[in-house]
C-alpha cells in the first residue's frame, strides 16, 4: 500500500515568510510524528499526535512553529516568520497505535525547506 | 536528558568485510533501542530493534544486542554487500514515550 507522503518535496522561501508543510500518513495509522533533520545530523523530534491531539510538543523550538491534525489523518506543520536557521529537511512519520510502546515508525521522504 | 552517540563516519569497507558501527546511549529507565537505515534516495526505514536488556535484534544479516551494562547497541554484519551502502542511525525511545532520539548517523560505503 501507499507509504507516508509529504508535500512539497522542496520548498524555497524568503526570510520572514510563512510556510506550510503537509504530511499524509499511512491509512489507519493513529500516531503521527514530525522531525527536523539538519545536514549531517540525525532527525530531531518536533511533535507527536495521537489522533487529533498533540500528545507531545516538547520538541517545537519556539512559538513560530505550530502543527495541526484536525481530522486525525493529514497533518500540517506551519512555520511563521521563517528564519535562515529553519532550513532543514522536515520528516513526517506515522505508526499504528502506540499502546505497548516501541512501535515501528514509518517515515516519509521529507520536505527540504530552504530559507533564503 | 536522553542522548545517542554513534561512531563517527564515513566508513568505507570492501565487499564481504565484517562491519561494526558503535552506538552508546544515555537514558533514564529502560529505553527501547533501534537501528534505522536510509538508502540513497529513500526515506528512513526500521532495520531492527530491541526492547529490553540482552535482547538481540536482527534483520537482513544485521544484528545488534541491547547491553545495559555498557549502555550500548552496536550494529554488526558478518559480510557486507555493496547494497548495504547507506546511512545508519541508532535511536532510542524512552520507556512509555513515543518520540525517537537519534544519533548523528554513520554513512557506510561498500566498495566491490
Amino acid at each position: 500500500g501507499a507509504g507516508v507522503s509529504q508535500t512539497p518535496s522542496n520548498k524555497v522561501t524568503e526570510k520572514g515568510k510563512y510556510v506550510e508543510l503537509r504530511c499524509d500518513p499511512i491509512s489507519g495509522h493513529t500516531a503521527l510524528y514530525w522531525y527536523r533533520q539538519s545536514l549531517g545530523q540525525g532527525p530531531e523530534f518536533l511533535i507527536y499526535f495521537q489522533g487529533t491531539g498533540a500528545a507531545d510538543d516538547s520538541g517545537l523550538p519556539n512559538d513560530r512553529f505550530f502543527a495541526v491534525r484536525p481530522e486525525g489523518s493529514v497533518s500540517t506543520l506551519k512555520i511563521q516568520r521563517t528564519e535562515r536557521g529553519d532550513s532543514a529537511v522536515y520528516l513526517c512519520a506515522s505508526s499504528l497505535s502506540t499502546s505497548g510502546g516501541a512501535v515501528e515508525q514509518f517515515f516519509g521522504p521529507g520536505t527540504r525547506l530552504t530559507v533564503l | 536528558g536522553n542522548s545517542v552517540t554513534q561512531m563517527e563516519g564515513p566508513v568505507t569497507l570492501s565487499e564481504e568485510a565484517f562491519l561494526t558501527i558503535n552506538c552508546t546511549y544515555t537514558a533514564t529507565g529502560y529505553p527501547s533501542l533501534f537501528w534505522y537505515v536510509q538508502y540513497p534516495g529513500e526515506g528512513l526505514q526500521l532495520l531492527l530493534k530491541a526492547t529490553k536488556a540482552d535482547d538481540k535484534g536482527s534483520n537482513k544479516g544485521f544484528e545488534a544486542t541491547y547491553r545495559k551494562e555498557t549502555t550500548s547497541f552496536h550494529l554488526e554484519k558478518g559480510s557486507v554487500q555493496v547494497s548495504d551502502s547507506a546511512v545508519y542511525f541508532c535511536a532510542l525511545s524512552e520507556q512509555g514515550a513515543q518520540k525517537l532520539v537519534f544519533g548523528q548517523g554513520t554513512r557506510l560505503t561498500i566498495n566491490p
